[in-house]
């Protein structure tokens, strides 16, 4: 089975750098994936890592270690716009390379 | 392209009223999902398919019959509605490796 864990609710000023965590555990790990999802909306995809190490995407990173099961978002420069649920899911190929999702992290951007 | 797309998004059912969801997808994915979301819940995976003619469960299946007669469309049954299917609904579609899954906008069903 798979165990993802990350916190429920964070709150951060704009302009800061915020760092989301998720930790996992799964049978068959193949894959770590972010998303971003707006009250109300569909998740839009982040991002994606398979080998460890940081992949950067603009004001986005994300990390990965797969000895620790442990993977975060970095949000720099943060806009009230970022104000959205953070969403950590794995793949795992025991499952068919399905996704299964942790129940994500509130995120609020003060002025 | 459109990407994932999605109908109706939204509907109000009668307990025992049946209805299909309706998803199709433009970007010639093999993979494509049934998720439904509910409040303080995760993601959860209802059915999915690997191709055109392929399907099999996910984590809820259970009240829900899913077709893949084509690439494109991928169309998710709910026969005898129950409250507890009261959710918001995602279809989701993906190339099988890399980037994605990649989401429609959803359906946000009720069922009274």
């Amino acid at each position: 089975g798979q165990n993802i864990d990350q916190p429920t609710e964070m709150t951060a000023t704009e302009g800061a750098i915020v760092q989301i965590n998720c930790t996992y555990q799964t049978s068959g790990f193949n894959g770590l994936f972010w998303y971003q999802q707006h009250a109300g909306e569909a998740p839009t995809f982040l991002s994606y890592n398979v080998l460890d190490g940081l992949e950067e995407k603009g004001r986005f990173s994300s990390f990965l270690s797969r000895s620790k099961g442990y993977s975060y978002l970095l949000l720099k420069e943060l806009q009230m716009k970022d104000s959205a649920s953070y969403l950590c899911a794995v793949r795992d190929k025991t499952g068919a390379n399905n996704l299964f999702f942790g129940t994500g992290t509130r995120l609020t951007v003060i002025p | 392209n459109a990407g994932v797309t999605q109908t109706p998004k939204f509907r109000i059912l009668k307990i025992g009223q049946s209805m299909t969801l309706q998803c199709t997808q433009d970007m010639n994915h093999n993979y494509m999902y049934w998720y439904r979301q509910d409040p303080g819940m995760g993601l959860k995976l209802i059915y999915y398919s690997v191709g055109a003619g392929i399907t099999d469960k996910g984590e809820v299946p259970n009240g829900y019959n899913v077709s893949r007669s084509t690439t494109e469309d991928f169309p998710l049954r709910l026969e005898l509605a129950a409250p507890s299917q009261t959710s918001v609904y995602f279809c989701a579609s993906s190339p099988g490796r890399g980037d994605g899954p990649f989401f429609g906008q959803g359906t946000r069903l009720t069922v009274v």
